[in-house]
């Protein structure tokens, strides 16, 4: 069965340091996203990503993040300089159709930065 | 207005008894009302998901209930097994637009 794929499993890092979360959509999917789970919190939206460009994002979505799909098969979330509160898991989903129907999410990234 | 409300924080079922997981919303424009189950150390998984058109959907153990009118609806599961046991999200969506998950419910069926 096809699945979305996300590495590395645990990624910790400095404060203050970059780091870039990997994604391999499930393969004939078209829609691709990011969402982030704080530790015993809900699951929160970062950015969606259609046609090579951000179609929506939300309010944590600000300056230290970027997306990016720089060939046909990987999707990247990038944090520029991380912060303490950056720590959470990292989910990235994929849907074929119309936007967030359907969506399959990856087994995550561990983000911990200390 | 884009918030989704779910309760019971968290639930303790014995094995073959009904689990109900209850959500509430208030923004009339959601469409889509998907269930995820999660594992620990997982990520959310797609269990099963209803539109405002239909009142009902039954997928093995899992029903969904859904009331328009009250706007509400819940994740019946049915013969509940320990292995059901995880955190269950709802979750609403406008067309077009990114999920709003609820807070979760963590479930765990006795053996």
């Amino acid at each position: 069965e096809p699945e979305v794929t996300q590495t590395p499993s645990h990624q910790v890092t400095q404060m203050g340091q970059e780091v870039i979360l990997r994604c391999v959509p499930i393969s004939n999917h078209l829609y691709f996203y990011w969402y982030r789970q704080i530790l015993g919190q809900k699951v929160e939206f970062l950015v969606s990503f259609y046609n090579n460009e951000i179609s929506e994002k939300s309010e944590i979505f600000d300056d230290q993040f970027s997306v990016e799909r720089p060939d046909g098969s990987n999707f990247t979330l990038k944090i520029r300089s991380t912060k303490l509160e950056d720590s959470a898991m990292y989910f990235c989903a994929s849907s074929v159709k119309a936007p967030n129907t359907e969506a399959f999410f990856g087994q995550g990234t561990r983000l911990t930065v200390v | 207005q884009q918030q989704v409300k779910q309760s019971p924080q968290s639930l303790i079922v014995q094995k073959g008894g009904i689990s109900i997981i209850n959500c509430a919303y208030e923004n009339t424009a959601f469409d889509y009302f998907p269930w995820y189950q999660q594992f620990p150390g997982k990520g959310p998984a797609l269990l099963i998901a209803i539109r405002p058109d239909v009142s009902e959907k039954k997928e093995g153990r899992f029903t969904i209930s859904f009331n328009k009118s009250a706007k509400q609806f819940s994740l019946h599961i049915m013969d509940s097994q320990p292995g059901d046991s995880a955190t269950y999200f709802c979750a609403a969506r406008i067309y077009g637009q990114n999920f709003v998950f609820g807070p979760g419910t963590r479930l765990s069926v006795l053996p």
